[in-house]
């Protein structure tokens, strides 16, 4: 079955430091894709990055980049130069193939980002 | 452009009532979905739906069911409402990519459902 782990239920950065948000996964599957979603206090659902699982090259948008380590399971997001605006709820989220009709897209718990001014 | 459109926004319930929360959605999507979020419990996927017609069982789907009847909307209900139903209630829906590249999905802006 699918999985998602964020063990870090809250973190907090210094303005303009950069930040890592823990993601871990569990797929039986070779073809995947993870994302990452932001969720500010409005409570809208704000897509970030993607990163598929056959992709050699770290995803990277802007000040995020997507820290992929297929050996371990693992799909970090990385922001750099943090800003009072990135505060917010941060999911994981991944598609495979392994669900028992089509597939589907699910989430992890979230982390809650403060940045520090 | 809308996208996906929730309604309604905002709902109580008293404890044994019903109700169905629409979502629509413009991209001409196959794929749609219905979460609920709830404090450290990130999003919960309730039911799915792979194209018009069809309905799958997601993490969560006691208490629920759904219907997509036309491909632009999936509607959830709530047959005898209970307080733990209390949550905010999102639909997404995306495209199933060619199975190598997944697309990113697009959310309604969320319902907060109040069940007393």
């Amino acid at each position: 079955a699918q999985k998602i782990t964020q063990t870090q239920p809250g973190m907090f950065v210094q303005e303009k430091e950069a930040v890592t948000l823990d993601c871990t996964y569990d797929t039986s599957d070779q073809s995947y894709g993870l994302f990452w979603y932001k969720q500010p206090s409005s409570g809208e659902m704000i897509f970030l990055i993607y990163q598929g699982s056959y992709d050699e090259q770290n995803a990277t948008e802007g000040r995020y980049s997507l820290n992929f380590q297929k050996a371990r399971k693992s799909a970090n997001l990385v922001i750099s130069a943090s800003q009072l605006g990135d505060s917010a709820m941060y999911f994981c989220a991944m598609r495979d193939s392994q669900a028992e009709y089509g597939n589907k897209l699910v989430f992890g718990a979230g982390t809650i980002l403060r940045v520090k001014s | 452009n809308a996208g996906v459109t929730q309604t309604p926004k905002f709902r109580v319930l008293k404890t044994g009532q019903s109700m169905t929360l629409l979502c629509a959605q413009d991209m001409n999507h196959e794929y749609m979905y219905w979460y609920r979020q709830d404090p450290g419990m990130g999003l919960r996927l309730i039911h799915y739906s792979v194209g018009e017609g069809t309905t799958a069982k997601g993490e969560v789907p006691d208490g629920y069911n759904v219907s997509r009847l036309k491909k632009q909307n999936f509607l959830l209900g709530l047959e005898s409402a209970a307080p733990s139903q209390t949550s905010v209630y999102f639909c997404a829906s995306d495209n199933m990519g060619d199975g190598v590249y997944y697309t990113e999905a697009f959310f309604g802006q969320g319902t907060r459902l109040t069940v007393v």
